[in-house]
């Protein structure tokens, strides 16, 4: 079946433009995460749903940073004034039942976000 | 707290030789823990993962890990290295019990060479 999808694969946007990040999770998993990787900060947890709301978002980086998730499927990053420092890979992943240590998260491809 | 530590960010080794991969863990929990592999301009894959069953570990292409307590480790290793198998391993630990925030490691990038 079809895996976690994200969109755009790559987005180049001017510093101060706000970008939307789009993740669509494999088909009835329930929670679904968004991570970043970076040169200078490696792989970083952003935040986690479980269904539509979000238990943790202890690793947005800033109030520019926000996401929601709808009908329990797609997710949508936001980040508003981009930053030089926001360019990174932004991934999703999402894990099947009610989230557990123990669940396997299936990554995406990843956006490659560049801020001018 | 959990982290990580991958011991060597570079590694490399010749076609049909051991692959060994270090890493060490801390959590103050009952860990669960993960190898995921990135190829490039690839997504992160499952490898394989600890959740306190069998202490050995298989995973997918003849990868293996071991869960070692008393040394805090998790080293991930191959009898025989293939060109495929180049690309960057990332150590991973989860909190058992609680929902699954992963936290990764720096990754080690395996170069394998003819």
């Amino acid at each position: 079946g079809a895996g976690v999808s994200q969109s755009p694969s790559n987005k180049v946007t001017e510093k101060g433009k706000d970008v939307e990040l789009r993740c669509d999770p494999i088909s009835g998993h329930t929670a679904l995460y968004w991570y970043r990787q970076s040169l200078g900060q490696g792989l970083e947890f952003l935040i986690y749903f479980q269904g539509n709301s979000a238990p943790d978002k202890s690793g947005l980086p800033s109030d520019r940073f926000s996401a929601e998730r709808t009908g329990g499927s797609v997710s949508t990053l936001t980040i508003q004034r981009t930053q030089q420092e926001d360019s990174a890979v932004y991934l999703c992943a999402s894990s099947l039942v009610a989230a557990t240590s123990t669940d396997t998260q299936y990554f995406g491809p990843g956006t490659r976000l560049t801020v001018l | 707290a959990q982290s990580v530590t991958q011991l060597d960010s570079h590694v490399s080794v010749s076609e049909g030789t051991p692959v060994l991969l270090r890493c060490n863990y801390s959590s103050s929990y009952s860990p669960s823990l993960f190898w995921y592999v990135q190829h490039p301009n690839k997504g992160l894959q499952l490898l394989l993962k600890y959740t306190s069953a069998a202490t050995l570990v298989k995973g997918i292409n003849g990868f293996e890990a071991e869960f070692k307590k008393s040394e805090t480790s998790f080293h991930l290793t191959k009898p025989s290295a293939h060109m495929s198998d180049a690309a960057e391993y990332f150590c991973v630990v989860s909190r058992s019990g609680g929902y699954n925030k992963l936290i990764f490691g720096a990754g080690t990038r395996l170069a394998v060479h003819p």
